[in-house]
């Protein structure tokens, strides 16, 4: 366990619902970043947060997706009109600055 | 921006032999080359981290190598275990902002 918690671990929802994830990093860690994993490949950087400032989206964050960090500590993720392509392992990582990433467990999302 | 390759992208060893996975990036500017293992249904977790302010770092059965000048460093796990079996990714920072990580590689150690 590496004190980095994400809800739900798996959420199964139908084309066009909309979702939401949450991430709770550790404590003391001022940055937040999301990833998405598919299957067979590595995590691709989504958007990171240092305290409640977004400072940086991919251009894989198409406009269905927002993310938040109201209080500079948790963050959610919600991904709106899901698209089965938005299938996937949703990942959250903590940091202390630029230093080592400190990875949740993960939401699979499954779109049917 | 950054892009890493790995490879291979699948590797079986002996139990006790060594396993070596290379990597290379694009970005002369990247200074940090984290390398994460990756367990079934887990998030990927640090084993071992280097800055190019070194050629090389060992951390038990564990070490990493960079060559700055090819723009290249690998992975060399030696006396392999059974719990090694995972997928390891290695990873090149882009601007200190954020890691981009290579496809991974599936270890399989074999008994």
């Amino acid at each position: 366990d590496t004190g980095v918690s994400q809800n739900p671990r798996h959420k199964i929802t139908k084309r066009g619902q909309n979702v939401t994830f949450r991430c709770d990093p550790i404590s003391e860690h001022n940055r937040l970043y999301w990833y998405r994993q598919t299957l067979g490949q590595g995590p691709e950087f989504l958007t990171y947060f240092q305290n409640e400032a977004q400072l940086e989206k991919s251009r894989l964050l198409s406009d269905r997706f927002s993310a938040e960090r109201p209080k500079g500590s948790f963050s959610t993720l919600e991904i709106q009109r899901t698209e089965q392509g938005d299938s996937a392992m949703y990942l959250c990582a903590s940091s202390q600055d630029f230093r080592e990433q400190f990875f949740g467990p993960g939401t699979r999302l499954t779109v049917l | 921006g950054e892009n890493v390759e790995q490879h291979p992208s699948t590797l079986s060893v002996q139990e006790g032999d060594s396993a070596v996975i290379k990597c290379t990036y694009s970005d002369s500017a990247s200074n940090y080359f984290p390398w994460y293992k990756q367990e079934l249904g887990k998030g990927p977790q640090l084993i071992i981290d280097i800055r190019s302010n070194v050629g090389e770092k060992k951390d038990q059965r564990i070490a990493v190598t960079l060559n700055k000048t090819a723009k290249h460093f690998s992975l060399h796990i030696t006396e392999t275990q059974p719990e090694d079996s995972a997928v390891y990714f290695c990873a090149a920072d882009e601007r200190d902002d954020k890691i981009i990580f290579g496809k991974g590689t599936r270890l399989h150690i074999l008994p």
